[in-house]
């Protein structure tokens, strides 16, 4: 099985703040690899897919990069609505999502 | 427009089943691959099984031999069937759409809620 490890667990930030979220892989997974936003009582939310596509109608301050086993999600000017968990998954071998980054209000 | 409407949830003793659905509008179910993903309350995202397109259906290692998958393709609905349900099955249950293989989850439903206790 493939596992995800995601870092940090936990960031504060502020509105306007440039913000970086690592996944890692336990094996190379190519560019399989999808980033979600959540937030709470809500269904995730397709944000990038393909390591760095970026899902219709999601806001280019969005970027996902990496490939083979590293990867980052980044934020690039934070804005109220991105305070939320966001998970990785890869879908390269069935499917297994990473343990989440809550982003919080610094 | 795309939607997935999962209901049947509910509490159920340890031990007990219950068949979750899942209706889904602005698509073909029986055209895409769909998966159950699950969420207990305040952790984190788990798969839980897929049916492909033509049919095939794997598990999770944590439901295998207690859960089964399938769709109705007259109704466009795909199900949950879960036996012996434990503790541990207490999640938020998401019906999620794939498309086909090596595609991302693009559309997810709204969730219901399964508390397994006694």
């Amino acid at each position: 099985d493939i596992q995800m490890t995601q870092s940090p667990s936990t960031l504060s930030a502020s509105v306007g703040d440039r913000v970086t979220i690592t996944c890692r892989a336990s094996q190379s997974i190519s560019s399989w690899l999808a980033w979600y936003q959540q937030k709470p009582g809500k269904a995730p939310k397709l944000l990038i897919y393909k390591a760095s596509s970026l899902e219709s109608g999601v806001p280019s301050r969005f970027s996902g990069s990496g490939s083979g086993t590293d990867f980052t999600l980044t934020i690039s000017s934070l804005q109220p609505d991105d305070f939320a968990t966001y998970y990785c998954q890869q879908y390269n071998s069935y499917w297994t999502f990473g343990q989440g980054t809550k982003v919080e209000i610094k | 427009e795309v939607q997935l409407v999962e209901s049947g949830g509910g509490l159920i003793q340890p031990g007990g089943s219950l068949r979750l659905s899942c209706a889904a509008s602005g698509f073909t179910v029986s055209s895409n691959y769909m998966s159950w993903v699950r969420q207990a309350p305040g952790k984190g995202l788990e798969w839980v099984s897929v049916i492909y397109s033509g049919g095939s259906t794997y598990y999770a290692d944590s439901v295998k031999g207690r859960f089964t998958i399938s769709r109705d393709n007259s109704k466009n609905t795909l199900y949950l069937q879960m036996n012996s349900l434990r503790a541990e099955d207490t999640a938020v249950y998401y019906c999620a759409r794939q498309g086909q293989w090596l595609a991302p989850f693009d559309y997810w439903g709204q969730g219901t809620l399964v508390t397994v206790s006694s």
